[in-house]
Parts: structure tokens; sequence; C-alpha cells
């Protein structure tokens, strides 16, 4: 199975809006709406920030939210925080295996 | 609360094996898979694949085959990773995660740091 695509970086000032895209095939994103984004800070554990495309779990801020077009979802963070800068990783549904995206650094600037 | 807690760190030396464990709390064990996850020095996460722990079959992702075990102790509601012919490149932090449903990880453990240096 092929890894999704992310691109490395992505930046912006507090208080503006970023998009990371996660560009999957018919297969994985395409094909179910099972595509999830963890947050991992520096040396701690990934978080769950959102799953099923759109739905955020309890306590993640609604700064946060997630779609999906054809093979490629997306993660924005609204409002941008210092602490939203992070490494930021799509997952998606593929069959039986799970897969990751390659992440992305997102500098606050 | 629904909780994740892994094993310390290991150091060891080539061609040895590490066997790292994932203690759940909080919730029925039995229902959620567990999933595994690898994270070299620096890089993005790796997925290594899942054990059902309704039934204990395994799942590996490709680049996990042979080396890399997952088991179970249901009594004990533990999931582990063997590893057995340790190579430098093995050196990373591994760590276990609780699938939701659908490859939506809610919950991980806190992660296993393996280094492997002669």
């Amino acid at each position: 199975q092929s890894a999704l695509t992310q691109p490395p970086s992505a930046s912006g000032s507090p208080g503006q809006s970023v998009t990371i895209s996660c560009s999957g095939t018919s297969s994985d994103v395409g094909a179910y709406n099972y595509v999830s984004w963890y947050q991992q800070h520096p040396g701690k554990a990934p978080k769950l920030m959102i799953y099923e495309v759109t739905k955020r779990p309890s306590g993640v801020p609604d700064r946060f939210s997630g779609s999906k077009s054809g093979n490629t979802a997306s993660l924005t963070v609204s409002g941008l925080q210092a602490e939203d800068e992070a490494d930021y990783y799509c997952t998606s549904h593929a069959g039986s295996i799970g897969m990751f995206g390659g992440g992305t650094k997102l500098t606050v600037l | 609360q629904v909780q994740l807690v892994q094993s310390g760190s290991e150091l060891k030396k080539p061609g040895a094996s590490v066997k790292v464990s994932c203690k759940a709390s909080g919730y029925t064990f039995i229902g959620y898979s567990i999933n595994w996850v690898r994270q070299a020095p620096g890089q993005g996460l790796e997925y290594m694949g899942w054990i059902n722990t309704n039934t204990g079959n395994p799942t590996y992702a490709q680049g996990f085959t042979g080396r890399f075990v997952f088991s179970l102790d249901t009594s004990v509601s533990t999931a582990y990773l063997q590893i057995s012919s340790l190579k430098a490149d093995d050196t990373a932090v591994y760590y276990c995660a609780r699938d939701q449903s659908y490859m939506t990880y809610d919950c991980w453990g806190q992660g296993t740091l393996v280094t492997v240096s002669s």
C-alpha cells in the first residue's frame, strides 16, 4: 500500500487560517469516509484531532475542522495559536490495513 | 479513564530481541483492536499493523512481516510487540494505539524507545 501524500510544511501567523492537504487514491481516501487527523508535539504521543473526515473528539477546539473532496482530505486550523505549532498526520481506512501520511510540520510565525 | 501504558525504554544489541508491552485500562480490552506504529528519530509515523483482541489474529503492514510479532494476554488486558534479530534501523519509538473504529486511533500509549546499538 502507498502512503498518503501531505505537504512537508505549512505556516501561518497567529489568527490566520491554514489548510493542510492529504492526497490518497480511490482505494483509500476516495473510497471511505474514514479519514483521521493527528497532532503531535515534539516528544509526545499523537493526539486524535479529527475523525470520520469531519468529526471532532470531545475537547478538541472547534478551530480545527476537516473536509474531503474526491481523493483528497483537508485539515483546516482557523484562528491559529502558538500551541497549534506541531506535526500533523492524516490516516485513512484502506481495507484491512491502515496507513499514515508523511506528516506536515505546521509553523506559527 | 481510557489509558494505554507501555513498558519502559530498552537498549539492545544488534541481533537481540525485544518485547514491548501495552497495558490497557478504563475500558473493555476485548472489542477494540490494538495497532502498532513506529517513529524513527526525526521521522514520521509508520503504520506497522494491528491485532484483533477478539480473535488474537494479527495483520502486518508491508515491511513488518517476519521479525515482528503482535500478541495478547487478555487476562491482563495487555498487548505485546516482539521484534527479533534487531538491527540498528529498528531504533525508534514504538507506539500502541486503540482503534475506535475503522482506523481511528483515539487513545495512544506514551511510546517506548527501543535503541539498538553495539
